[in-house]
């Protein structure tokens, strides 16, 4: 199983909303990050979980609060998010984070803040 | 991060081979040149990656030139469905460093 799966598909909310974005994979992979990607635009790194715990989060607003409860399992909890935070948001792992292993993305959750 | 020059778009016929290039003039001797690709509503996909030695996979060729200031990505035998956005990006360190991308070369094949 070489697959990373994300859900939900698509995702509208309210800016007043709390939800989460949820991010899977089987390949006892030790690395995962989320990036997010706005239309026309490359992904952008967020955070990077290093063996289930935070090894870097590139200064993303509070509004978005990365959890992994254990090494196959990713989440994005969403609050009081803007419009401007519509995007595409990728879920990705790797296999080992200290060496140069490629990089399994899945197909990302597309979010519309109203 | 050491940055790379990718043109905005190629375009190509179906079949024949597809040479894309990368500049990275500011590369140093322990950046790794990986290269993924973005087809339409997916993610993105690792192609193939190098440090100075030519590479193949089933995928594609890498070919770096001797200075290590540019590369070239090249696939064989072009389909439909190599149309897509192609990222070559530097890394460096031993972490999970996450990926950098540039703004990536747009792969258009006409049939």
């Amino acid at each position: 199983d070489t697959e990373v799966t994300q859900t939900p598909k698509h995702l509208v909310m309210g800016m007043t909303n709390k939800k989460s974005l949820k991010c899977e994979q089987h390949m006892g992979h030790r690395a995962m990050y989320w990036y997010k990607q706005k239309a026309k635009k490359p992904p952008e790194l967020m955070f990077v979980y290093s063996y289930e715990k935070l090894s870097i989060n590139e200064s993303v607003p509070s509004r978005f609060s990365p959890e992994c409860p254990n090494s196959s399992l990713l989440n994005l909890h969403l609050h009081a998010l803007q419009p401007e935070d519509s995007a595409l948001y990728l879920c990705a792992s790797s296999q080992d984070p200290h060496t140069y292993n490629e990089q399994f993305f899945g197909p990302g959750t597309r979010l519309t803040v109203l | 991060d050491a940055k790379t020059t990718q043109p905005n778009s190629m375009e190509s016929n179906e079949e024949e081979p597809v040479h894309l290039p990368c500049n990275h003039s500011t590369i140093s001797g322990t950046d790794y040149i990986h290269w993924y690709r973005q087809l339409p509503s997916q993610g993105p996909e690792y192609v193939i990656h190098g440090l100075t030695s030519n590479v193949n996979n089933r995928m594609a060729s890498l070919a770096i030139a001797e200075d290590r200031k540019s590369s070239t990505l090249i696939l064989h035998r072009a389909t439909l469905r190599d149309a897509a956005v192609y990222y070559c990006i530097l890394r460096s360190g031993g972490g999970a460093d996450g990926l950098t991308f540039g703004k990536g070369t747009h792969l258009i094949i006409q049939p």
